[in-house]
């Protein structure tokens, strides 16, 4: 089964930029998204279609695919950030999610 | 604006079966555009996806549990519904509904997600 990689933590000083990266077999080849969670709260879709924001999300999230990899790149990080956020990927026909990344603002 | 709210016994005991509703309000689930699905998140854990359903009654599940799953939809009640059979305390874990949005064939996301509701199996 298809299977999507992310390191589960990643840390980043308020201001800076934070980059999650979600690595699968040729994942460049298919289309991914993101989704931030805070916790208590259900999952919001931060990047769709490998790098489409959705309205209402800051512009300050951005994300690009290629190769085995695909990136979700956040530029200035604010505070308001610090939650896991969750790559996800379509293989033959099924949904997969990455196993979570929690991004640690400090 | 959509909203989905989930509801069903929080409650199910061992080799039962668990069954859900999403409730979806603010839209009509018969659109073209969109699939509807269900994920869930065990305690501390990451999320998975159970299965996703058209209007028309078309489903995709995933494999690891297609053998115990049965996702139904009900456009009268503007519902789409969940049963999960044989739970072990494995299957404890807060499930989400959501609307699955399709570009295209292998491009689709969720958004938006339902509040989630805690099932939790025990005797």
């Amino acid at each position: 089964s298809y299977e999507l990689t992310q390191p589960p933590s990643v840390s980043v000083s308020p201001g800076q930029t934070a980059s999650i990266t979600c690595s699968g077999d040729k994942l460049g080849d298919k289309y991914a998204c993101w989704y931030q969670q805070k916790p208590g709260q259900s999952p919001v879709v931060v990047i769709y279609q490998d790098n489409k924001r959705p309205s209402g999300i800051p512009e300050r999230f951005s994300g690009s695919n290629s190769g085995n990899t695909a990136t979700l790149t956040i530029s200035g990080t604010q505070a308001m950030d610090e939650a896991d956020y969750y790559c996800q990927a379509w293989d033959s026909s099924t949904v997969v999610f990455g196993g979570g990344t929690k991004l640690t603002v400090l | 604006q959509l909203q989905l709210q989930e509801s069903g016994p929080g409650l199910v005991k061992p080799s039962e079966t668990l069954s859900l509703t999403c409730t979806v309000s603010g839209g009509s689930i018969s659109s073209s555009s969109y699939y509807w699905g269900w994920i869930r998140q065990p305690p501390g854990k990451g999320l998975e996806w159970i299965g996703s359903i058209y209007y028309s009654g078309s489903t995709y599940y995933n494999p690891s549990l297609k053998s115990r799953v049965t996702i139904s939809v009900d456009t009268s009640k503007n519902q789409f519904s969940l049963k999960l059979s044989s739970v072990t305390a494995a299957d404890t874990a807060v499930y989400y509904c959501a609307r699955l949005a399709i570009a295209a064939a292998g491009n689709g996301w969720f958004d938006p997600w339902g509040q989630g509701t805690l099932v939790t199996v025990s005797s």
